[in-house]
Order: C-alpha cells, then sequence, then structure tokens
C-alpha cells in the first residue's frame, strides 16, 4: 500500500555541521515529493519538492536527493541554524492524485 | 505572502457537542484540503474538495464530517457530534492547481473533554 516512512525519528546536530535527514516510501507510482518543516503551534511549512523525473534539487542551503531504485528521499541542510529547529516531513503525491501522504517525520535539534 | 487563515486557533467543547473549523484558503486557489494531526504523530489526509464538491476522502472522514464552501471565501470543517479521539490540530490547505505547491493555515488545535 502507499506509506512514507522516516528512519530516524530524532536528529541531533551541531549548529553550523550539515544535516541529513532521510525518508523512505513505497508507493512506486509517486512522481511528486516535498518536503515540510512543521515548528512548534504551526502548519507544514514547504521547503522544497523535487518531481520523480529528477534525482537532486537545490535550494537555499537546502538540498532533496531522490533515488528512485531503492525508493529514498533525502533532505540536505547545509550550515545548520538554530532556526532549523522543528520537525520536518517527507510527503509524496501519487500520481494523477493531489492528496498529499506524510510520514512521520523527523525532530531535528540543533546543538549549540 | 498569501496565507491561509484559520479560525479560531484554540478550540475546547464537550463530547457530543458539533464544532465548525473554519478557513479562508488563498483567494486564486481553487483546490482546498483538510487535514489532522493527533499529537506526536504524522499529518493525515480527511478531504479534498473543488468545484464545490467533496473529490475524495479519507477513511477518517465518516458521516460525522462535513464540508462546505458556502460564500466563496470561507471553508468550513464541521464535526456534529465530537469524540475525544476527535481531539487534533486541524489544517486547512489550499492549491492554485495540481502540480503546485500547498499552502498550510496555522491550524486549529481542537479539544474534545
Amino acid at each position: 500500500g502507499e506509506s512514507v516512512g522516516l528512519h530516524l525519528p530524532t536528529l541531533s546536530v551541531q549548529e553550523g555541521d550539515n544535516s541529513i535527514i532521510n525518508c523512505a516510501y513505497s508507493n512506486s507510482a509517486s512522481d511528486y515529493f516535498i518536503w515540510y518543516k512543521q515548528e512548534s503551534g504551526k502548519g507544514p511549512q514547504f521547503i522544497i519538492d523535487i518531481r520523480s523525473n529528477m534525482d537532486k534539487r537545490q535550494g537555499q542551503r537546502v538540498t532533496v536527493l531522490l533515488n528512485k531504485t531503492v525508493k529514498h528521499l533525502s533532505l540536505q541542510i547545509a550550515a545548520t541554524q538554530p532556526g532549523d529547529s522543528a520537525v520536518y516531513f517527507c510527503a509524496e503525491i501519487p500520481n494523477r492524485d493531489d492528496k498529499i501522504i506524510f510520514g512521520k517525520g523527523t525532530r531535528l535539534h540543533i546543538l549549540p | 505572502e498569501p496565507e491561509v487563515t484559520q479560525t479560531p486557533s484554540h478550540q475546547v467543547t464537550q463530547m457530543g457537542q458539533e464544532v465548525i473549523l473554519r478557513c479562508v484558503p488563498i483567494s486564486n486557489h481553487l483546490y482546498f484540503y483538510w487535514y489532522r494531526q493527533i499529537l506526536g504523530q504524522k499529518v493525515e489526509f480527511l478531504v479534498s474538495f473543488y468545484n464545490n464538491e467533496i473529490s475524495e476522502k479519507s477513511e477518517i472522514f465518516d458521516d460525522q464530517f462535513s464540508v462546505e464552501r458556502p460564500d466563496g471565501s470561507n471553508f468550513t470543517l464541521k464535526i456534529r457530534s465530537t469524540k475525544l479521539e476527535d481531539s487534533a490540530m486541524y489544517f486547512c490547505a489550499s492549491l492554485v492547481q495540481h502540480g503546485g505547491g500547498y499552502t498550510f493555515g496555522s491550524g486549529t488545535r481542537l479539544t474534545v473533554v
């Protein structure tokens, strides 16, 4: 069935280091993937997306990598800052569908 | 930057009571959604709405739930007879077109006592 899961529930990273958050998905029909950031008391905030015809996409300090062979998605955050502390969700949108299927989330802790 | 606005931010209600959660999507968006997040869990899809009708709903969205776009701007989620397990954050989202970016509201925290 359709499912999106995360490898690690929490991740602690030293301020200034790079963070890598991983995600596995199981629906090979998904053609659009999104990373969301959720701060306490707020709704999911779009970070970056990638379509299935790409394997890498870069934004400002963030990079998403997609490996369709092993159905793996990752979010890389460069030079992690205190403001990056949040829960990060990967999400997929199956082909010809519009609802978002969210994973369980990874909490990112930034250590001073 | 355009926002999706949700009211109230927090609602406490007694079990069995009806609640209406309100959302004002972004004005030129065409697709509207409700999602739910039980504390500490992932965000779950409830329902999608397009062209004044439900386009898809999940198993969670049973007969106790309904959605409405009464006046062309507001998008509401009604729970007719709340249960304790309905306690969650409810997020509204809107989308201008398929393949575009979703915008989520800040959510309504519903507490059923």
